[in-house]
């Protein structure tokens, strides 16, 4: 089945700086790939997502880029800011149609003011 | 966005008692509804994918006798755990896939604390 892996799982930028999270999946059958932010406690919630016919897609300080070839993707967040503080988790689907997600072990995000 | 929600919050329970935990979609009709289980500070862990009107379909490795889950409409899914036990103390979370829109987004619930003593 299909194996996400994320790195780093901490990463602690300077409030203002770029942070990037990267994943790879295993399944080149995978053809959607959406980032969740969850804060302590709280639902994990959708920032962003991209398939498998776009290599790029932005919405205003968050990016994401899609390699097929090399089957990763990366999460870009740019003037990060303290709000910007959570774990982010990577996800890869759309398999075959079927609708589940496997997701990648998160990303512990710190922006130090 | 679409909007899900998950009752209870929280739930403190005692060993081999059965809790159930409702999950529903608010604004939206969810053909297709999963549940996940996630401890502290690791990822979400896929235990089922729960269709409306028909059986739900389990991971490998997670007991269907234990973790039974029923998807009756298209706004509700339940998730009752059978005979539960301290190890099964855990955050669970539901998320509903939005059938109108984008095929594969999943919008999650607020998720539920169980506590089992």
């Amino acid at each position: 089945g299909e194996n996400v892996e994320q790195h780093p799982s901490t990463l602690s930028v300077q409030e203002g700086d770029s942070a990037v999270i990267k994943c790879t999946y295993s399944d080149s059958a995978s053809n959607y790939f959406p980032w969740y932010k969850q804060e302590l406690g709280k639902r994990p919630q959708l920032i962003i997502d991209i398939r498998s016919n776009v290599g790029e897609k932005k919405d205003q300080r968050i990016a994401v880029t899609l390699n097929k070839t090399a089957k990763h993707f990366s999460l870009h967040i740019t003037e990060t800011q303290p709000e910007d503080s959570a774990v982010y988790f990577c996800a890869a689907g759309g398999i075959q149609g079927a609708q589940k997600l496997v997701f990648g072990q998160g990303t512990r995000l710190t922006i130090n003011p | 966005g679409a909007v899900v929600s998950q009752h209870p919050s929280r739930v403190i329970c005692k060993s081999g008692t059965s809790v159930k935990i409702e999950c529903r979609s608010l604004d939206f009709q969810a053909t297709t509804m999963f549940w996940y289980r996630q401890f502290p500070k690791k990822s979400l862990m896929l235990m089922a994918t729960s269709n409306e009107g028909s059986k739900a379909t389990y991971e490998q490795g997670v007991e269907k006798d234990k973790f039974l889950i029923n998807h009756a409409s298209l706004t509700l899914s339940t998730l009752t755990v059978t005979s539960a036990h301290p190890e099964d103390s855990s955050f669970y979370i539901c998320s509903a896939r939005d059938g109108s829109g984008s095929f594969d987004t999943q919008y999650f619930g607020p998720g539920t604390r169980l506590t089992v003593l």
